[in-house]
This record gives structure tokens, sequence and C-alpha cells, in this order.
């Protein structure tokens, strides 16, 4: 069975502070899509970035970065000097490979808080 | 682009009511799915429409809840009738068809729907 946990209910800290948000998945898929999506206060989740499981690279965007590591089932997120913009709900989510697969399945999402 | 639109935005109803949302996709985006986002969780999985086709409705409560497809573009999601439980965020998502590949989905804004 898949499942994402994101063990990190709530996190709150300062603007300009470096935050990571936590994900770990199962899956017994040997490849598969790994997200981040944003749900900020207004409701619609905005897509950040998708990894597939063969591509371990890192990667970073502007004051976003992203760890994947297959060894340890874990992509985590990392806001650097983070901004009260970037308080929001943020969840991660894993799919089968396969359109017809490709269901998201979420985490139950972490709750950042900036503040000024 | 356009994204993802949804209406209404937001509904009240009592119980044993029916209610309806629409949704109309990305241009160009075959595959549509509905989610139900109930409060504190991540969204969950309703139902998969490949062009006017239901590729996964698996989790879809059938005795009370209804989507169809008919053109491969719009769809409408029915709740009859409805419970207290159906309270949520019902979120619709397109993505386009990569010919077996899985594609990113992109969310609309919701319909936040509340039965007393």
């Amino acid at each position: 069975a898949q499942k994402v946990t994101q063990a990190q209910t709530e996190i709150s800290v300062v603007e300009k502070e470096d935050v990571t948000l936590d994900c770990v998945y199962e899956t017994r898929d040997t490849t598969y899509y790994l997200f981040w999506y944003k749900q900020p206060p207004s409701g619609e989740l905005v897509f950040l970035i998708r990894r597939n499981s063969f591509d371990e690279q890192n990667e970073i965007s502007g004051r976003y970065s992203w760890n994947f590591q297959k060894s340890t089932s874990s992509f985590n997120f990392t806001i650097t000097a983070s901004q009260v913009v970037d308080s929001a709900v943020y969840f991660c989510a894993l799919s089968r490979y396969g359109g017809s697969q490709g269901n998201l399945i979420f985490g139950k999402g972490t709750k950042l808080s900036v503040k000024p | 682009e356009a994204g993802v639109a949804q209406s209404p935005r937001y509904k009240i109803i009592e119980k044993r009511q029916s209610v309806a949302f629409w949704c109309n996709p990305i241009s160009g985006h075959a595959t549509l799915y509905w989610y139900q986002q109930i409060l504190g969780q991540g969204p969950k999985l309703l139902i998969q429409f490949q062009n006017n086709g239901v590729v996964d409705d698996s989790q879809l409560p059938k005795d009370r809840f209804s989507a169809e497809r008919l053109k491969g573009v719009d769809s409408t999601l029915k709740i009859q009738p409805a419970k207290l439980e159906d309270s949520a965020v019902y979120l619709c998502a397109s993505s386009l068809d990569l010919g077996g590949l899985t594609d990113t989905q992109y969310f609309g804004p919701g319909t936040r729907l509340t039965v007393l």
C-alpha cells in the first residue's frame, strides 16, 4: 500500500529563518513520482515540484530546495530565508508511474506560520 | 492560460438535501480528478476520468455520490442525499494525457461544502 507521512503538524518560525518540512513515504513500486503542493489560506493547491523515483538529484529553485533520498524514503523540502507569504499548508504527495494510475496519495500536511 | 475553474466556491445545505458541483479543466487536459478534502487532512481521490470514461472510482461512495463528464470536458459531481460527514472542500484537478505517463495535476480553487 502507498502512504505518505508528514510528522510535523505545525511549524512556526520568524521571518528570515530557514525551515525544513519532512516527508516520508511508503510504496512497493519501483518507479513512482513525488510532489510538493502548497495550499495558502485561499484554499487552492499550488504545484511546487515533481520528482520521479529514478532521479535523486536534489534541486534548488530560488529560496526553495528539495532533498530526495530513496534509501530513507524521504523527500524533504526546505525554504531558505522564509517570508510571511510562505505561510500555508504544505502537502507532500506520491503517485504511481503511469497515466491511469496517476492518483495522488497525500500526507496530512504541515501548517507553516511565518511571523514578521 | 486559464486554470481549473470550479463553482460554486461555497455551499451550505441541510442534511438530506442534494448538491452539485461543477468543474471546467485546463484546456486540452484529458484527465480530470475529483478530490475530497476534510478539514485537517490531505485530499483524497473520489473519481478519475480519462476523457469521458471513468478510470478509478473505487473510493467514491456510490450510494450517494455520482459524477459525470459527458463530453470529455466539463464535469459535475453530485451528492444526494448529503450527510453531515460530507462537509469538506471538493477539489477538481486536471492533467495532460501523456500516453501512459504520469503528468502533474493542477487544482482548482475548490468548493467548500457545509452540511448542517
